[in-house]
């Protein structure tokens, strides 16, 4: 698709349930991102993936957080045992390599999943 | 992870003005990007700049880099209400390709 695509928009967890999120990058997009947006200001970056291959994920709580891109699916994020500071935003984004310089291009974000744990 | 700055953090100006934000960052870039988030939505790109670049233009936005100040502005000429929005400046640096946040600027444009 021309969009990135995040499902579901709004999730709602009790503390210590699991929750799954989901990200469909923009078609021939090899690089996805995934960032944590809390107090409506403050971005955080957690992992990152070239193609289904981790990238960097030095953002990543390990405990807890998990993240695959496997191919012809949609890629994942999924927390297990939620806590309350994990109520955010989470937004996925996607980029084409920039031949140039090896590099990323524009990085396109989808609309985000609101994660709420009460 | 550290975070660039922005100022102002704020912003009120009437329909017709030209608005200016600006940004700073920590660290040599590959590219700097400029988004623009609407109360409570995804973040929408506007325009990114590379580290050869010192000025880029699109439509109403102009956005500059000065790469020795490490500093990028963003103005947006002859504002519209429909501008109101949170703007943010995005870095990119290293071999990782993650995206640096500032921590925004709130403007609104009063019709």
């Amino acid at each position: 698709g021309e969009e990135v695509a995040q499902t579901p928009k709004h999730l709602v967890r009790g503390e210590g349930q699991k929750a799954k999120l989901y990200c469909a990058p923009i078609k021939g997009h090899s690089y996805v991102f995934w960032y944590q947006q809390v107090l409506k200001n403050e971005f955080k970056f957690l992992i990152s993936f070239q193609n289904e291959n981790v990238f960097d994920e030095t953002g990543m709580p390990k405990e807890r957080f998990s993240a695959k891109c496997l191919p012809n699916s949609p890629c994942s994020l999924e927390i297990q045992a939620t806590k309350l500071e994990d109520s955010a935003v989470y937004f996925c984004a996607s980029s084409q390599p920039f031949v140039e310089t090896g590099g990323t291009d524009t990085q396109y974000f989808g609309p985000g999943t609101r994660l709420t744990v009460l | 992870s550290q975070q660039g700055e922005e100022d102002p953090q704020a912003l009120s100006i009437q329909e017709g003005e030209n608005a200016t934000m600006n940004c700073s960052y920590k660290t040599s870039i590959n590219n700097l990007q400029w988004y623009r988030q609407n109360s409570g939505r995804g973040l929408v790109h506007l325009i990114l700049i590379r580290s050869n670049e010192r000025e880029k233009h699109s439509g109403r936005l102009r956005v500059t880099l000065d790469t020795s100040k490490k500093s990028s502005s963003l103005l947006i000429t002859a504002s519209r209400a429909a501008d109101t929005a949170s703007y943010f400046c995005g870095s990119i640096s290293g071999g990782y390709q993650k995206v640096t946040f500032g921590t925004g600027t709130k403007l609104q444009v009063i019709p």
